[in-house]
C-alpha cells in the first residue's frame, strides 16, 4: 500500500528550530514531486514548500521563505522539512503528500503537530 | 498567494444536490486548468477527489463532478448522502510552482 508517514512533531518555543520527517513506501519515491501542506487548529490548509523529483528546485510560500527549507534523500525515500526561526503563527498540522501525475496531491500522509509556545 | 474564496458552509438533505464554489482570479483559477478538490474529514488527512478541474480521482463516485467557469471553480456532489459531511477545499495551480488552496467549505447533511 502506498504510504507516507510523518515525524518530528512536537513543542518548541518561538525562535526555535525542528525538522519534520516524511518516509514514503510502496512507489517509486525519485519519480515524483512532493509536498508540505499545513493546517493550523480550526483553520484551512495552507501550501507550504514544494521540491521537485530530484531536489534540485525547491519552492516555498511566502509566511515561510528564508525560515523554512525542504530537502529529500531519495536513496532513504524520506522527505524532510527544516523549520528555523519558529513562530507561533506556524502552529499546525503538518502534512506531506506527494504531487502526483494528476497535478494534483494524490497521496497524504496522516500528518504530525507543531506547537509553538513560550 | 490569497487563498481561494469558498463558502463556509453548505448545507442539503439526503438526496439533494449541492455546489460548492471556489473564486479565484485571472491570475490562478482562470489561467490554468489545474484546479483540484479534497475532502476532509475531522481529524483525518485530506483525500484527493477531483483534479484538473473536472476528471475524478481513482474510484470516486460520480456523484462528484468539478466544473469551471472563468475565474471560478465549482464541485457539485449530487444525490447527498450522510457520509458526504466533511470539509471540501479546492486548490488552484498560480504560477512558479506555486499552489493556493480556498479557505474550505464545511458540508452538513440535513
Amino acid at each position: 500500500e502506498v504510504q507516507l508517514v510523518e515525524s518530528g512533531g512536537g513543542l518548541v518555543q518561538p525562535g526555535e528550530s525542528l525538522r519534520l520527517s516524511c518516509e514514503i513506501s510502496e512507489f517509486t519515491f525519485s519519480l515524483y514531486w512532493m509536498t508540505w501542506v499545513r493546517q493550523a487548529p480550526g483553520k484551512g490548509l495552507e501550501w507550504v514548500a514544494s521540491i521537485n523529483n530530484d531536489g534540485s528546485a525547491k519552492f516555498f510560500v511566502d509566511a515561510v521563505k528564508g525560515r523554512f527549507t525542504v530537502s529529500r534523500d531519495n536513496a532513504k525515500n524520506s522527505l524532510y522539512l527544516q523549520m528555523n526561526s519558529l513562530k507561533t503563527e506556524d502552529t499546525a498540522v503538518y502534512y506531506c503528500a506527494r504531487f502526483g501525475v494528476t497535478n494534483a496531491l494524490d497521496v497524504w500522509g496522516q500528518g504530525t503537530t507543531l506547537t509553538v509556545s513560550s | 498567494q490569497s487563498a481561494l474564496t469558498q463558502p463556509a458552509s453548505v448545507s442539503g438533505s439526503p438526496g439533494q444536490s449541492i455546489t460548492i464554489s471556489c473564486a479565484g482570479t485571472s491570475s490562478d483559477v482562470g489561467a490554468f486548468n489545474l484546479v483540484s478538490w479534497y475532502q476532509q474529514h475531522p481529524g483525518k488527512a485530506p483525500k484527493l477527489l477531483i483534479y484538473e478541474g473536472s476528471k475524478r480521482h481513482s474510484d470516486l463516485s460520480n456523484r462528484f463532478s468539478g466544473s469551471k467557469s472563468g475565474n471560478t471553480a465549482s464541485l457539485t456532489i449530487s444525490g447527498l448522502q450522510a457520509e458526504d459531511e466533511a470539509d471540501y477545499y479546492c486548490c488552484s495551480y498560480a504560477g512558479s510552482q506555486i499552489y493556493v488552496f480556498g479557505t474550505g467549505t464545511e458540508v452538513t447533511v440535513l
